[in-house]
């Protein structure tokens, strides 16, 4: 089983409409999670932590289940300007600065179509 | 405050040549981590350099290597490349109090090897 496995998509979805995916991860020990954005041929820049059962920001929430060993990313009310590659980032389970292997799943792409 | 900045943003050299990568973090950012995306993939680790010491390497093959200077920049060196070396090389900063997974990443170096 991979390290951190998410379905590489497209979804296609419509403006207003509410999408989620889900990300999964192998290690049982990992405490915190990341989503991140990547605009085409852009950079990576972080969207959300997840660190406990979720966090919700604007539309945005992220929710983490422990017991099944994923973490889910929904967008409500989706934009046009939400079109992008979704990377979900799992640090190391006993990370400490200076010990910060990222490992990032290979991105769910979302398009929003008008 | 400027951000991770990365130079070249674009280069093309050709197979068993050698690259250097330089990248300088965002002011006051001490922990510096290369990445390596290949195209419909997540970026992967390669190296942490914090303090100028190497704090993390992930699996990639001696031809790879970096390093990290007095005032926190960074040069990440390639040797004899190869046409699977052509990938976007992403630098990313984050500062001591940060949390684990908050890296802030520059735009990159993309480099295609003929």
């Amino acid at each position: 089983r991979k390290e951190v496995e998410q379905d590489p998509g497209p979804f296609n979805v419509p403006e207003g409409a509410t999408v989620a995916f889900n990300c999964t991860y192998s290690n049982s020990a990992s405490q915190s999670f990341f989503w991140y954005r990547q605009d085409c041929r852009k950079e990576p820049k972080l969207l959300m932590s997840v660190y406990s059962s979720g966090n919700e920001d604007g539309r945005f929430t992220a929710q983490l289940n422990r017991a099944s060993q994923y973490i889910s990313l929904l967008i409500r009310d989706s934009k046009l300007s939400d079109s992008a590659t979704y990377l979900c980032v799992v640090p190391p389970p006993r990370s400490y600065f200076g010990n910060e292997k990222l490992t990032f799943g290979t991105g769910t792409r979302l398009t929003i179509i008008p | 405050d400027a951000g991770v900045t990365q130079s070249p943003t674009h280069l093309i050299k050709t197979r068993g040549q050698h690259v250097t990568l330089r990248c300088s973090p965002i002011s006051g950012h001490k922990s510096v981590s290369w990445y390596q995306q290949v195209l419909g993939q997540g970026p992967q680790f390669i190296f942490q350099y914090y303090e100028k010491e190497e704090r993390g390497r992930g699996n990639f093959p001696d031809r790879f290597s970096a390093r990290q200077f007095p005032n926190y920049s960074s040069e990440l060196n390639v040797n004899a490349l190869l046409l699977g070396d052509s990938a976007l090389y992403l630098c990313a900063s984050r500062r001591a109090q940060g949390i684990t997974g908050e890296l802030f990443f520059g735009e990159g170096s993309r480099l295609t090897v003929l």
